[in-house]
């Protein structure tokens, strides 16, 4: 059973940084690439970052391009999200989700885990 | 990118009755297209992949359809925990891109 868990939400400064882990557990983490997907409160979904499974590969949304790093630990089974620079429109829960297909990326999120929620407020 | 549009932006459906909800690509997605389910305070849940393909568990009461540029989701029989809020999203190109949603409530 696919569990996965976020952590490291809270309320940040403007301009400051934050990093987001997610732990995940009942596959086999190195398999698959992992993606960040954000809602602002009260709205809709945004893609926001994919690793590929290996780490080698990473693409982000341009709105986060140049401020947010993802990176995996396939020993530990986990996800980061690190995000510098915060701005106001950052604020949001941000979801950890497995990509559906093993080995590649085909941009599906097969399962989320809870989400944190990250506010940007002076 | 690809700009995916949701309608109606809310539909109100009896218990039992059949809800059918819309999506649009602003240009062809093939069958690449994804439907997820939101409950209130809750992580979104991946229904339909490939345009129809239900992913694991998801019931047989839902149903998705379309290719292109138009797509439908279709609940055949609506039960009280299916009322929630949906989203389309396209994995055809990069970016991928969901759409605003449609909240299915309780007529």
């Amino acid at each position: 059973q696919v569990h996965l868990v976020e952590s490291g939400g809270g309320v940040v400064q403007p301009g400051r940084s934050r990093r987001l882990s997610c732990a995940a557990s009942g596959f086999t983490f190195s398999d698959y690439g992992m993606h960040w997907v954000r809602q602002a409160p009260g709205k809709g979904l945004e893609w926001v970052a994919i690793i590929s499974y290996d780490g080698s590969n990473e693409y982000y949304a341009d709105s986060v391009k140049g401020r947010f790093t993802v990176s995996r630990d396939n020993s530990k089974n986990i996800l980061y999200l690190q995000m510098n620079s915060l701005r106001a429109e950052d604020t949001a829960v941000y979801y950890c989700a497995q990509d559906y297909c093993s080995g590649g990326a085909c941009y599906v999120f097969a399962y989320w885990g809870q989400g944190t929620l990250v506010t940007v407020s002076s | 990118e690809i700009v995916m549009t949701q309608s109606p932006a809310t539909l109100s459906v009896s218990p039992g009755e059949r809800g059918t909800l819309s999506c649009r690509a602003s240009q062809s997605v093939s069958s690449n297209l994804a439907w997820y389910q939101q409950k209130l305070g809750q992580a979104p849940r991946l229904l339909i992949y490939g345009a129809s393909t239900r992913a694991t568990g998801i019931p047989a009461r839902f149903s998705g359809s379309g290719s292109g540029t138009e797509f439908t989701l279709t609940i055949s029989s609506l039960q009280s925990e299916d009322f929630a809020v949906y989203y389309c999203q396209q994995n055809n190109d990069w970016p991928p891109t969901f759409g605003q949603g449609t909240r299915l409530e309780i007529k």
